[in-house]
């Protein structure tokens, strides 16, 4: 079985532009969550949606927005990105069956 | 709010030595998962191991064990024969309970590296 994708791989973005990354979950799990990993730290949660509604939120601002299609994919969209935006954007999936959550290979984004 | 420490930001051990992680963990919540991820240099980042905060035994998997003390609130990761595609960094998490959300927070990370 395919593990979470994401897409794309790497983005290159200036300030004050928008960008949009992608994230299929692992087939069967209903619950996608957002995690940014700023280089040097441990990944800092953003969104939690299952079954297309948003479950939770981390200490983001409201720049970071995301939203559940029918099919459990994800998108996860920032505008008037700042410098401080560069990170490493990992999506997780999750059954609800159990805890664990599975991690994609994530989205590099760097802000010029 | 829940907090996980990992006081060794790196980590060296010989090849098919044992090597034990640590992690602390501050919480409220009485009921709680933890787990410890893998992430080599390409990013992603793999499970490895979970330990319920109700489970009465240690978790096992493979060469992974997790050594869960509740009442000292530590889960350290033990490594048996370390193996050269060990080398990565480690991160401790920790989730409430279903109830709370799928929230996972993140420790700081140990890099381990593993010697020939």
């Amino acid at each position: 079985d395919a593990g979470v994708t994401q897409s794309p791989t790497h983005l290159i973005k200036t300030r004050g532009q928008h960008v949009t990354l992608r994230c299929s979950p692992i087939s069967g799990h209903k619950s996608v969550s957002w995690y940014q990993q700023v280089l040097g730290q441990g990944p800092q949660f953003i969104f939690q949606y299952y079954e297309k509604e948003e479950r939770g939120r981390g200490n983001f601002p409201d720049r970071f927005s995301a939203r559940q299609f029918p099919n459990y994919s994800s998108e996860l969209n920032v505008n008037a990105l700042l410098l401080g935006d560069s990170a490493l954007y990992l999506c997780a999936s999750s059954s609800q069956y159990t805890d664990t959550q599975y991690f994609g290979p994530g989205t590099r984004l760097t802000v010029l | 709010a829940q907090k996980i420490t990992q006081t060794q930001p790196g980590m060296f051990v010989q090849e098919k030595e044992a090597v034990t992680l640590d992690c602390t963990y501050d919480t409220s919540d009485p009921s709680y998962g933890l787990f410890w991820y893998k992430q080599p240099s390409s990013g992603e980042m793999i499970f490895l191991i979970y330990q319920g905060s109700y489970d009465q035994q240690n978790a096992t998997e493979g060469r992974y064990s997790l050594n869960f003390q509740k009442a000292r609130k530590s889960a350290n990761l033990v490594i048996s024969a370390s193996q050269l595609g060990d080398s990565a960094m480690y991160f401790c998490a920790m989730r409430p309970s279903r109830g709370g959300g799928n929230k996972l927070t993140f420790g700081t990370g140990t890099q381990l590296k593993v010697e020939l």
